[in-house]
């Protein structure tokens, strides 16, 4: 059974960088194959994909926030970890980590994690 | 950076209806790379079609899939009360992995 869960402030302030967990099971990020995503989500607007690691370390990032976040895995952990650096009043989302495997899209979400930048 | 373009941005129909959602993608979507999710208030997005119009584990066979070039649909053949929610498309296949803006589908 696989499930993820996010973890990490619910309040930052602007300028400050924002590190998330998330810590899975049910699967491990050195099976070839598999790979360990973030999406956020604005309250009350759709969808937006982050970042993405896979098990052999190679990482993807959204081009317009590449300049801003790092992602990294603890596969002795189970974790992988998102910083987004500089936060702003507009990144105030909801933050989720995704399963991904092979070609498949994300199959398994954690619960997300809501994420206030607020002074 | 592939662009999905989703429509209508509402759809309001009644349970027993048939409902269509499209997709359109910006350029080719590689090998097929769209999936559809459905999210309801409160939850985390679930996956409801794969590959353009393979359907997930556990997914009711009244949600279905197509392609044509690059126009996706997710066809809901009879709404159920459980349906009511907002839909997004996503295609997978190639970094950036974006998202449509979505559909929300409500209750008539």
């Amino acid at each position: 059974q696989i499930t993820l869960k996010e973890s990490g402030p619910t309040l930052v302030k602007p300028t400050q960088t924002l590190t998330l967990t998330c810590t899975f099971s049910g699967f491990s990020l050195s099976t070839s194959g598999v790979g360990v995503g973030w999406i956020r989500q604005p309250p009350g607007k759709a969808l937006e994909w982050l970042a993405l690691i896979y098990w052999d370390d190679d990482k993807r990032y959204s081009p317009s926030l590449k300049s801003r976040l790092t992602i990294t895995k603890d596969t002795s952990k189970n974790q992988v970890v998102l910083t987004m650096a500089n936060m702003d009043p507009v990144d105030t989302a909801t933050y989720y980590c995704a399963h991904r495997h092979l070609a498949a899209p994300f199959d398994y979400w954690g619960q997300g994690t809501l994420v206030t930048v607020s002074s | 950076e592939i662009v999905l373009t989703q429509s209508p941005g509402t759809l309001s129909l009644s349970p027993g209806e048939r409902a269509t959602l499209s997709c359109r993608a910006s350029q080719s979507v590689s090998s097929s790379h769209l999936a559809w999710y459905q999210q309801k208030p409160g939850q985390a997005p679930r996956l409801l079609i794969y590959g353009a119009s393979s359907r997930a584990t556990g997914i009711p066979d009244r949600f279905s899939g197509s392609e044509s070039g690059t126009d996706f649909t997710l066809t809901i053949s009879r709404l159920e009360p459980e349906d009511f929610a907002v839909f997004y498309c996503q295609q997978y296949g190639r970094s950036p992995y974006t998202f449509g803006q979505g559909t929300k589908l409500e209750i008539k």
